[in-house]
């Protein structure tokens, strides 16, 4: 059974900071993996998609690796503003999608 | 821009009644699912359809039927309401291929007293 694991639970970090976000899952045997992010109260957002034959995807100041050897996902946010926070949840597609618990992100002004 | 709609944000009943979701995509998506997610248990998956008329059970169906008729709209039934199906209900859509994006619905807050 695929388990996704995301440290730390929670982060708070000065506006400016870099924010390094991390995702490991238990089995490599994936189709792909998803980055979201949710508001309090809210759905989720899809802010990146990583295909199992690639490394990194970019999108603005966001950028995702991934080592599918390894287990590993790492959400890089450059220059985090106060807007980015939320709670992050990576997701890994194998059979089905299986959910991170999430970090959550304060950013402070 | 794909669209996953719900029909409500916030839905208050009472112990007993029958419950209806909906949930409509706009991209004419084959695969769609309804999750619910509560505090500390993260998201688990109620049921999924990957065609019209067709359903799979995910991990917790228990209390929960579904419905596809129209391939852009999937309904989540709660048969008989009960306090524990207090949650939040999410649902989510994506294209039949397995490298696509899912995309999820605002969300609908149900409180069942």
């Amino acid at each position: 059974k695929q388990e996704v694991t995301q440290i730390p639970a929670a982060l708070s970090v000065p506006e400016g900071e870099n924010l390094v976000l991390n995702c490991s899952f238990t089995d490599s045997a994936i189709y792909n993996l998803q980055w979201f992010r949710q508001d309090p109260g809210k759905g989720l957002t899809s802010l990146l998609l990583i295909q199992s034959s690639q490394r990194e995807q970019t999108s603005g100041r966001l950028n995702a690796s991934l080592d599918k050897s390894s287990g590993r996902s790492t959400l890089y946010i450059a220059a985090s503003q106060p807007g980015d926070s939320a709670t992050y949840l990576c997701a890994v597609l194998d059979y089905k999608l299986s959910f991170g618990a999430g970090t959550t992100v304060t950013v402070r002004a | 821009d794909v669209k996953v709609t719900q029909s409500s944000r916030y839905l208050v009943k009472r112990t007993g009644e029958k419950v209806f979701l909906e949930c409509v995509q706009d991209m004419d998506h084959e695969n769609m699912f309804w999750y619910r997610q509560d505090p500390g248990l993260g998201l688990r998956l109620i049921y999924f359809s990957y065609d019209v008329k067709m359903k799979e059970k995910g991990d917790i169906p228990e209390g929960y039927s579904v419905s596809r008729e129209k391939k852009e709209r999937f309904s989540l039934i709660l048969e008989s309401a009960s306090t524990n199906q207090t949650s939040m209900y999410l649902c989510a859509s994506r294209q039949g291929q397995r490298n696509y994006e899912q995309y999820f619905g605002p969300g609908t807050r149900l409180t069942v007293t």
